[in-house]
């Protein structure tokens, strides 16, 4: 079965960097999108970019450019969220999700938190 | 971007109640909407696709219509696990999706 499992809990300093993993199973990893959405605490799902594992290819929402970068490796399939210049409010649960046409699947979510 | 508004921003209803939430979007998107419900500490769950495709294993009491600029989310026999926030999703124009702000759906 379709499988998403991501990486553990972090707190990070402001103006750190924080990166996420997210590793794919049951399903041919280079064939989907991976997307990442974010909730922080109180608020809604906030979609923050999107990558093509076979190409490497990725895009984020205006607000995360410059600060946001996706990668993979597809040898593991896994991929990978990296953000940086980390700020309170950025604290968040962080969610990775197989795209197909929707999100079909989704990793349980890693909670990341900014804190000095 | 496509924007989508939901209404209603929360609602609190008991079990047994018929429970609708609405999600316009500010373009025509065809049929290419999601339902999610989204428990706090989980994970979100797609219900359903395509605008009205029930996801497998989704209780049947859960459907989805609409197509273009408005589409529903119906619960037809509220039930006490049904306690979450519930958000729509437009693909149509991917990339960027968008979600709904969310309907926050309580039991009485």
């Amino acid at each position: 079965q379709v499988q998403l499992v991501q990486s553990g809990t972090e707190v990070k300093k402001p103006g750190a960097s924080v990166k996420v993993s997210c590793k794919a199973s049951g399903y041919t990893f280079r064939n989907y999108d991976i997307n990442w959405v974010r909730q922080a605490t109180g608020q809604g799902l906030e979609w923050m970019g999107w990558m093509n594992p076979k190409s490497g290819y990725s895009g984020s929402a205006e607000k995360f450019e410059g600060r946001l970068t996706m990668t993979r490796d597809t040898s593991t399939s896994t991929a990978y969220m990296e953000l940086s210049g980390l700020r309170a409010e950025d604290t968040a649960i962080y969610y990775c999700a197989r795209t197909h046409g929707d999100f079909d699947h989704w990793g349980q979510g890693t909670l990341v938190t900014v804190s000095s | 971007d496509t924007q989508l508004t939901q209404s209603p921003s929360s609602l609190s209803a008991s079990v047994g109640d018929r429970v609708s939430i609405t999600c316009r979007a500010s373009q025509g998107i065809r049929n290419d909407l999601a339902w999610y419900q989204h428990r706090p500490g989980k994970a979100p769950k797609r219900l359903i696709f395509g605008a009205s495709s029930l996801q497998s294993g989704v209780p049947s009491r859960f459907s989805g219509s609409g197509s273009e600029t408005e589409f529903t989310l119906t619960i037809s026999s509220l039930q006490a696990e049904d306690s979450a926030t519930y958000y729509c999703l437009q693909h149509y124009n991917y990339p960027p999706p968008t979600f709904g702000q969310g309907t926050k759906v309580e039991i009485k």
